[in-house]
C-alpha cells in the first residue's frame, strides 16, 4: 500500500517571497510522484513530475521539487511567488506498473498575500 | 485536441435519489479514473476503468458504480443518495502505455445532496 501526507493544510505567504511545500510518502515499492495544481473551480493540473534520472525536476513557471529517497519526502519549492500562484496543490504517488491507482494527499492550499 | 469533459458541471438532488455522471476522456486516452473530492479528505479514488473493464476499485459503497463504453467514455452512478455525497467527482484519463500515471482532469461535476 502506499500512503501521501501533506501536513500543511493551509500555506499563507506574501508575494515574492519563498515558499516550501511538503510532501512525504510512504511505500513499499518505487514509485513515481507528481505535484497538481487546481485553481479555483477548475480541476487538478500537472505541475510536475519525478519519474527516474534526476533527483530535482522543474516546472515551466518556477516551481521544482527535490526528490529525497531516504527522507521518503518531494516537497515543492519556489523561490518567489506570485498572487496567481494562489491555489491548492496535491502531492501524488504512483506505483506504475500500467495499473492507474494514484494516491493524492490531502493538499495544501497555498494563499499569496499581496 | 480536446480535454476531459464532464457533465453536468454542477447539479442538486435529494436524499435517496441517484444520479450518473458523464466523462469523455482525451481522444486516444483508454483509461478512465474516478475521483471523490471533499474538503479535509483531499482526493479519494473510485475507479479505474480500461478497455470497459473495471481494474482497480476504491474503499467505496456498492451504491457507487461505474462503466465505460466502447468509444472510452464513462459513467459514473450513485444509487440512494446520502447527505455525504455531497462533492466534487472528478474525472481523469491517462493514455495506457505511458505507465507513468499522469493524468488528465476534468473540471469535475460538483454534486450537492439535500
Amino acid at each position: 500500500a502506499q500512503s501521501v501526507t501533506q501536513l500543511d493544510s493551509q500555506v499563507p505567504v506574501f508575494e515574492e517571497a519563498p515558499v516550501e511545500l511538503r510532501c512525504n510518502y510512504s511505500s513499499s515499492v518505487s514509485v513515481y510522484l507528481f505535484w497538481y495544481v487546481q485553481y479555483p473551480n477548475q480541476g487538478l493540473q500537472l505541475l510536475l513530475k519525478y519519474l527516474s534520472g534526476s533527483t530535482l525536476v522543474k516546472s515551466i513557471n518556477g516551481f521544482e521539487a527535490e526528490f529525497n529517497k531516504s527522507q521518503t519526502s518531494f516537497h515543492l519549492r519556489k523561490p518567489s511567488v506570485h498572487i496567481s500562484d494562489t491555489a491548492e496543490y496535491f502531492c501524488a504517488v504512483d506505483r506504475g506498473g500500467g495499473y492507474q491507482k494514484v494516491t493524492f494527499g490531502t493538499g495544501t492550499k497555498l494563499q499569496v498575500i499581496p | 485536441k480536446a480535454g476531459v469533459t464532464q457533465t453536468p458541471r454542477y447539479l442538486i438532488k435529494t436524499r435517496g435519489q441517484q444520479v450518473t455522471l458523464s466523462c469523455s476522456p482525451i481522444s486516444g486516452h483508454r483509461s478512465v479514473s474516478w475521483y471523490q473530492q471533499t474538503p479535509g479528505q483531499g482526493l479519494q479514488f473510485l475507479f479505474e476503468y480500461f478497455s470497459e473493464t473495471q481494474r482497480n476499485k476504491g474503499n467505496f459503497p456498492g451504491r457507487f458504480s461505474g462503466r465505460q463504453f466502447s468509444n472510452s467514455r464513462s459513467e459514473m452512478n450513485v444509487s440512494t443518495l446520502e447527505l455525504g455525497d455531497s462533492a466534487l467527482y472528478l474525472c481523469a484519463s491517462s493514455l495506457v502505455g505511458q505507465d507513468t500515471g499522469e493524468l488528465f482532469f476534468g473540471e469535475g461535476s460538483r454534486l450537492t445532496v439535500l
